[in-house]
């Protein structure tokens, strides 16, 4: 069991809007920043979001990213075919004193 | 740029260490700018931290992981390794290697990951 929370699954169509969303504790998202991973199909995740709501260079700004007390989300704009893949939020954990995972939300693309 | 690169045996018996190297080229672990880290991902499930180092040796650990876990830095080769004893099935996955910044949960960039079978 994951210590951040994540919807197993989200769809949308082409163009559309969705959302993510990731729920954490006061010890990881209530006190640290958010990060955010796609991993493409066999492939290795990727860094897609840091600090809550930076993008690395190279990432579309059709991804975004927001966090409100011990929760977050990952938002996706104008969604396209190739953002088929499974997503996953991230944050420290003082009481671990570790980084924790959620347990990735896969995205289908309709 | 920064690439990380794993090996090791992609087959281990039960009861037995598995034993990973991770290899940076683009970065020096030495640069003391980053810690170093290794995730693991079983098929088909998430993503699990198991842990990370820093190029003056001081490590820390997943605690649900942290008895049969040792990680350990070469700096002469730049390179990390990840012992992990006493598997079982449950710890086959792709293993991957990371650099990492220290008390956040940025991982960038990844290795491409091996698949470690465990089984007799």
């Amino acid at each position: 069991q994951s210590v951040l929370t994540q919807p197993p699954s989200a769809s949308g169509t082409p163009g559309q809007r969705v959302t993510i969303s990731c729920f954490g504790s006061s010890s990881s998202i209530g006190s640290n920043d958010v990060y955010w991973y796609q991993q493409l199909p066999g492939t290795a995740p990727k860094l897609l979001i840091y600090r809550n709501n930076q993008r690395p260079s190279g990432v579309p700004d059709r991804f975004s990213g927001s966090k409100s007390g011990t929760s977050a989300s990952l938002a996706i704009s104008g969604l396209r075919s190739e953002d088929e893949a499974d997503y996953y939020c991230a944050a420290w954990d003082d009481s671990l004193s570790g980084p924790v995972f959620g347990g990735g939300t896969k995205l289908t693309v309709l | 740029q920064v690439q990380l690169q794993e090996s090791g045996p992609g087959l281990v018996k039960p009861s037995e260490t598995l034993s990973l190297t991770c290899t940076v080229s683009g970065d020096s672990i030495s640069s003391g700018s980053y810690y170093w880290g290794w995730i693991r991902q079983p098929p088909g499930k998430g993503l699990e931290w198991i842990g990370s180092i820093y190029y003056r040796g001081s490590s820390y650990y997943n605690p649900s992981l942290k008895s049969r876990v040792t990680i350990s830095v070469d700096t002469s080769k730049n390179h990390f390794s990840l012992k992990l004893s006493s598997v079982t099935a449950a710890d086959t996955a792709v293993y991957y290697c990371a650099r990492l910044l220290v008390g956040a949960a940025r991982f960038d960039p990844w290795g491409q990951g091996t698949l470690v079978t465990v089984s007799s």
